[in-house]
């Protein structure tokens, strides 16, 4: 079993949809990361968080300690909102980031 | 902002061939992380350096891989020889970190490497 488990691993949207992603994982971690990765390949760090929720736009992202989950929310999804979406956790033994394997979204107009 | 600067963008050699990656850092910062991603096992972190200093490099998959930093604006992934399972996008990512724990990375663009 993966430290870090992404579902779904495959999302398909209609503009305008709320969409979510969950992320669990089973390790003990100091942050948690979300990341996007579009289909040119590049990596943009969207949160980094350890507790509550933050917001960027229309975004959010969200993480429980407790239940060792967390979720990313894009409200009002666009096409361009399509990307690779993926969960990285900071684990408590050091600096390595361990990796979900990623949830594609596709948002159709 | 120049960001992370990773050369080259892609890479096709043969077998065998020495592959040297480079990746040039945000200025300032103080972590540089090295990443591969494949279709087969998504992103894995293969070695990380702190103020220059290798800090972990547990997941270098073998003895032809190498990694260095000579200066907190340089850094290189050597493979030697390369062979075609080596075929991967390798990322390099740097943060800026100066005791304050963990912070957000910044991703290059990554260079796309193909071993025939």
């Amino acid at each position: 079993k993966n430290e870090v488990e992404q579902s779904p691993q495959n999302l398909t949207a209609q503009e305008g949809e709320f969409i979510t992603i969950n992320c669990s994982y089973s390790v003990g971690i100091s942050a948690l990361h979300w990341l996007q990765q579009h289909p040119g390949g590049g990596i943009v760090s969207l949160f980094m968080l350890s507790s509550g929720k933050k917001k960027h736009g229309r975004l959010i992202a969200t993480i429980n300690i407790q239940e060792k989950h967390s979720s990313l929310h894009i409200t009002a999804s666009h096409p361009r909102d399509s990307a690779v979406y993926i969960c990285a956790v900071d684990k408590t033994s050091g600096s390595r980031l361990t990796f979900g394997e990623g949830t594609q979204l596709t948002v159709n107009p | 902002d120049a960001g992370v600067i990773q050369s080259p963008r892609h890479e096709v050699t043969e077998m065998g061939q020495e592959v040297t990656l480079r990746c040039k850092p945000i200025s300032g910062h103080d972590y540089l992380f090295w990443y591969r991603q494949t279709m087969m096992r998504g992103l894995e972190l293969l070695i990380y350096f702190n103020n220059n200093v290798p800090i972990d490099d547990s997941g270098m998959p073998e003895d032809r891989f190498s990694a260095k930093m000579p200066n907190a604006s340089f850094s290189t992934l050597k493979i030697q020889p390369s062979e075609p399972r080596d075929s991967a996008v390798y990322f390099c990512a740097s943060s800026f970190s100066q005791g304050r724990g963990n912070q957000p990375q910044h991703f290059g663009d990554g260079t796309r490497l193909s071993i025939l």
